[in-house]
């Protein structure tokens, strides 16, 4: 079957970085996705990685492993409204996004 | 970048009545548009994808004569809630793709919260 997996909370301290992790396993990859989305509205679009390596994009930069079937969205200098659930989604061979649960991301003072 | 408009927001109603929902893209023509729901503290569930002019493809376990989805134009879809039942609450998101399958970028509605009384 079709699996995404990523922590399901994490704590973080204003100001720091994290690292939140995403490992697939798909019939087929066509890419993969970073959303982000803040409680009772909808996911907004972070990131898109189909090649290895790293792709930074401001503050946030998002690596992938297609071997390894892994991925991660890094948040550097967070702030208080990065607090919000970032959800990873792989693209199947047949072009359908598999979201993962998302992890809910909590930043402290 | 993109906007994908979705209207209502927030609806409350009765069981046994039918309530619409609308998405929109407002400056780009979505050749394809996608309906999800989401629980509480779940992962989004694709409920159908709607093609421009043509019938929309159901996922396994989504009853079609229930969510009835019309995609009439290149900037509107309809989801259709017929007859809801309290287990019908939940979050609608829409989003639309104005590319081929491999373009990547998904845009997302604004969601509705639909609670059925």
């Amino acid at each position: 079957g079709q699996n995404i997996d990523q922590p399901t909370e994490m704590t973080a301290t204003e100001g720091a970085i994290v690292q939140i992790n995403c490992t697939y396993q798909t019939s087929g990859f066509n890419g993969l996705f970073w959303y982000q989305q803040h409680a009772g509205e909808a996911p907004t679009f972070l990131s898109y990685n189909v090649l290895d390596g790293l792709e930074e994009k401001g503050r946030f930069s998002s690596f992938l492993s297609r071997s390894k079937g892994y991925s991660y969205l890094l948040l550097k200098e967070l702030q208080m409204k990065d607090s919000a659930s970032y959800l990873c989604a792989v693209m199947d061979s047949n072009y359908q996004l598999i979201w993962g649960a998302g992890t809910k991301l909590i930043i402290k003072p | 970048g993109a906007v994908v408009s979705q209207h209502p927001s927030r609806v409350i109603c009765k069981s046994g009545t039918s309530v619409k929902i609308e998405c929109r893209s407002l400056d780009f023509q979505a050749t394809t548009m996608f309906w999800y729901r989401q629980f509480p503290k779940q992962s989004l569930m694709l409920m159908a994808t709607s093609n421009e002019g043509s019938k929309a493809t159901y996922e396994q376990g989504v009853e079609k004569d229930k969510f009835l989805i019309n995609h009439a134009s290149l900037t509107l879809s309809t989801l259709t809630v017929t007859s809801a039942h309290p287990e019908d609450s939940s979050f609608y998101i829409c989003s639309a793709r104005s590319g081929g399958a491999d373009t990547g970028e998904l845009f997302f509605g604004e969601g509705s919260r639909l609670t059925v009384l």
